[in-house]
């Protein structure tokens, strides 16, 4: 089955931007988590969804938000862009169950803000 | 707050040799501890780990738990340039409140570097 998908792959913005990542989950999987991964900071978890409600919400500031639409799919958006955004947002899904091996993970955006 | 410590932070072996990598952490209603592997983006599933000193093993990779010390291990045996690539230890929780428990708090990783 075909895995996460997230669009764009790579992205370059000018700060104060505004930005919104795509995340398609495995099919059949109803929560969907998104990351930052920064060499400083390592993995942070942003926020989960599941069934079109955010369950979970990690210590980003309000410019970071998402949603998720019906058919599972979701995006996340981070307005007013600073240099400190740049980058890899990784999302996640996740079938039954807690994560386990079907808490698969997409190839990432690559963000960069200039 | 929910922390995961891993180490060491990067390592560089010759092929053949055997590995050891850290994770301790200290999460709040403990649920379970993951490894993942990381090579250029996507991080790929390795082991979950629930109970305590129950190994889980796959080919020359093993792991096992401690949840009275609050650690795990990842061994790697006869390493092959092919596993050089960064090691993630993450662990869940349960919640008490709402919410749910597919949030992973990570560790930084460590940087596993394996020369031929």
């Amino acid at each position: 089955k075909a895995g996460v998908t997230q669009t764009p792959r790579y992205l370059i913005k000018t700060r104060g931007q505004q930005v919104t990542l795509s995340c398609s989950p495995i099919s059949g999987h109803r929560s969907v988590s998104w990351y930052q991964q920064t060499p400083g900071q390592g993995l942070q978890f942003l926020f989960e969804y599941f069934s079109e409600t955010q369950r979970n919400k990690g210590n980003f500031p309000g410019r970071f938000s998402g949603r998720q639409f019906s058919n599972s799919r979701s995006e996340m958006n981070v307005s007013t862009l600073e240099l400190g955004d740049s980058a890899l947002y990784l999302c996640a899904s996740s079938g039954q169950g807690p994560p386990n091996y079907g808490y698969t993970f997409g190839s990432g955006t690559r963000l960069t803000v200039v | 707050e929910d922390k995961v410590v891993q180490s060491p932070l990067s390592l560089v072996v010759h092929e053949g040799d055997t590995v050891t990598l850290n994770c301790s952490y200290e999460v709040t209603n403990f649920r379970s501890l993951l490894w993942y592997k990381q090579e250029k983006k996507a991080p790929t599933f390795l082991f979950m780990l629930t109970s305590s000193g129950i190994e889980k093993k796959s080919g020359r990779l093993s792991s096992i738990l401690d949840k009275k010390e609050l650690f795990s291990i990842l061994n790697i045996t006869a390493t092959q340039t092919g596993d050089s690539a960064v090691y993630l230890c993450a662990g869940t929780f349960t919640p008490t409140s709402g919410g749910s428990n597919y949030k992973l708090t990570f560790g930084k990783g460590t940087l596993l570097t394996v020369n031929p």
